[in-house]
């Protein structure tokens, strides 16, 4: 079965460095998102990526955030310079199609520490 | 965004089934109904969905109210792989993202 996949799995870095995590989406999917969940709260929503470009963003997703497709397989999230409150499970999903009824797969997670 | 209410946590005894509820007042016409799963550690994993008739697949049964206020996800028969906590989430047909609540931390007792 078709999966979503994330690499690393776990990332440390020092504050204000730039971090890229990279996932590889299901590869018929057109739709792609990036979620980040802090250690015991809930998921939010970062960015949605449809046809080479941003289609959604939320608040967290400021100028340090950037994704990129920069092939026809993966989707990157680049934080330019990371900060403490950054540390968090990064998840990466993708659908096929549009609309409401439609399944999102998600990757396994890139755990992501900043010292 | 429409918001969702679930239980904080709910127990329930192996193989057993489990009905979790979600209530969902505010729902517009056009949003569907999600429920997706996060097992510890993991990301989270679509579980099954419906707009306004019940529907079932391998992992779960979910029925929807007929005024569409409030769903249930019912797990036939818990398995201690079951432990998860469980997102009900309304997503309509122009969003893209999902809107995540606290869930229902779902634990299953041997």
């Amino acid at each position: 079965e078709p999966e979503v996949t994330q690499t690393p799995s776990h990332q440390v870095t020092q504050m204000g460095q730039e971090v890229i995590l990279r996932c590889v989406p299901i590869s018929n999917h057109l739709y792609f998102y990036w979620y980040r969940q802090i250690l015991g709260q809930k998921v939010e929503f970062l960015v949605s990526f449809y046809n080479n470009e941003i289609s959604e963003k939320s608040e967290i997703f400021d100028d340090q955030f950037s994704v990129e497709r920069p092939d026809g397989s993966n989707f990157t999230l680049k934080i330019r310079s990371t900060k403490l409150e950054d540390s968090a499970m990064y998840f990466c999903a993708s659908n096929g199609l549009a609309g409401g009824g439609v399944t999102q797969y998600f990757g396994p997670g890139t755990r992501l520490l900043v010292l | 965004d429409a918001k969702t209410t679930q239980p904080n946590s709910m127990e329930s005894n192996e193989e057993e089934p489990v009905h979790l509820p979600c209530n969902h007042s505010t729902i517009s016409g056009t949003d569907y109904i999600h429920w997706y799963r996060q097992l510890p550690s993991q990301g989270p994993e679509y579980v099954i969905h419906g707009l306004t008739s019940n529907v079932n697949n391998r992992m779960a049964s979910l029925a929807i109210a007929e005024d569409r206020k409030s769903s249930t996800l019912i797990l036939h028969r818990a398995t201690l792989r079951d432990a998860a906590v469980y997102y009900c989430i309304l997503r309509g047909d122009s969003n893209y993202q999902l809107i995540w609540g606290a869930g229902t931390k779902l634990i299953i007792k041997p």
